[in-house]
């Protein structure tokens, strides 16, 4: 079975306020966590990655924060915006190496509105 | 061509039939990935290439067949097409040499359907 998973298939918020998506992982071994944004109809794209010796991690606009005592890792975006709708994949190094593919969990759809 | 690019866009393929889909990317990275996105299941992996020459299995390998003559060209073929390899496919690469490996640069996919 899927290695990462989320909690919730949907978030809904308001425009300028705070998301937080969340993803569970099952693989201590994972070295890295990694953070994904599709927008209908294309490819994913990178967000931001957390090494599993970190507890949290900055980039703009978005925060990741790691708990492996409870295996748990979320995506904070700060006020979002129309352009942050899309849907969010939580991703890991399951099979070492680096360069061997990642571990997709199932996304979440983060819907904005006005 | 800029990024990667996959083609084709879309197709509709009879069960039985031998397909290939292609994928090219100018970056000179030496990972290239092929993933599988069905809905609800998120992204699977079925192919990877951590340099021109090699190739490894991912979580969903049957039924397809990947080559890496070069650095920039990642074919996935599917020798006989079924049903449910219906899915769209997404061709990925990314910069290993440099440790940038979780940075994966997708392509806009290629929505594949086995009737």
């Amino acid at each position: 079975g899927e290695s990462v998973g989320l909690h919730l298939p949907t978030l809904s918020v308001q425009e300028g306020d705070n998301s937080i998506i969340n993803c569970a992982y099952s693989n201590s071994a994972s070295d890295y966590f990694i953070w994904y944004k599709q927008e209908s109809g294309k490819g994913p794209q990178f967000i931001i990655d957390i090494r599993s010796n970190m507890d949290k991690r900055q980039g703009q606009r978005v925060t990741v924060l790691l708990n492996k005592t409870v295996k748990h890792l979320s995506l904070q975006i700060a006020a979002t915006q129309p352009g942050d709708s899309a849907v969010y994949f939580c991703a890991e190094d399951l099979r070492g190496g680096g360069a061997d593919g990642l571990t997709f969990g199932k996304g979440t759809h983060l819907i904005i509105q006005p | 061509i800029a990024g990667i690019t996959q083609a084709p866009t879309s197709q509709i393929l009879a069960a039985g039939r031998r397909m290939t889909l292609r994928c090219t990317q100018d970056m000179r990275h030496n990972a290239m990935y092929w993933y599988r996105q069905d809905l609800g299941l998120g992204l699977r992996l079925i192919h990877y290439s951590n340099t021109a020459g090699t190739t490894g299995k991912g979580e969903v390998p049957d039924g397809y067949s990947v080559s890496r003559a070069n650095t920039d060209d990642f074919p996935l073929t599917l020798a006989s097409a079924v049903p449910s390899q219906t899915s769209v496919y997404f061709c990925a690469s990314s910069d290993w040499a440099s440790g940038n490996y979780n940075e994966q640069f997708f392509g806009p996919g290629t929505r594949l359907t086995v009737l």
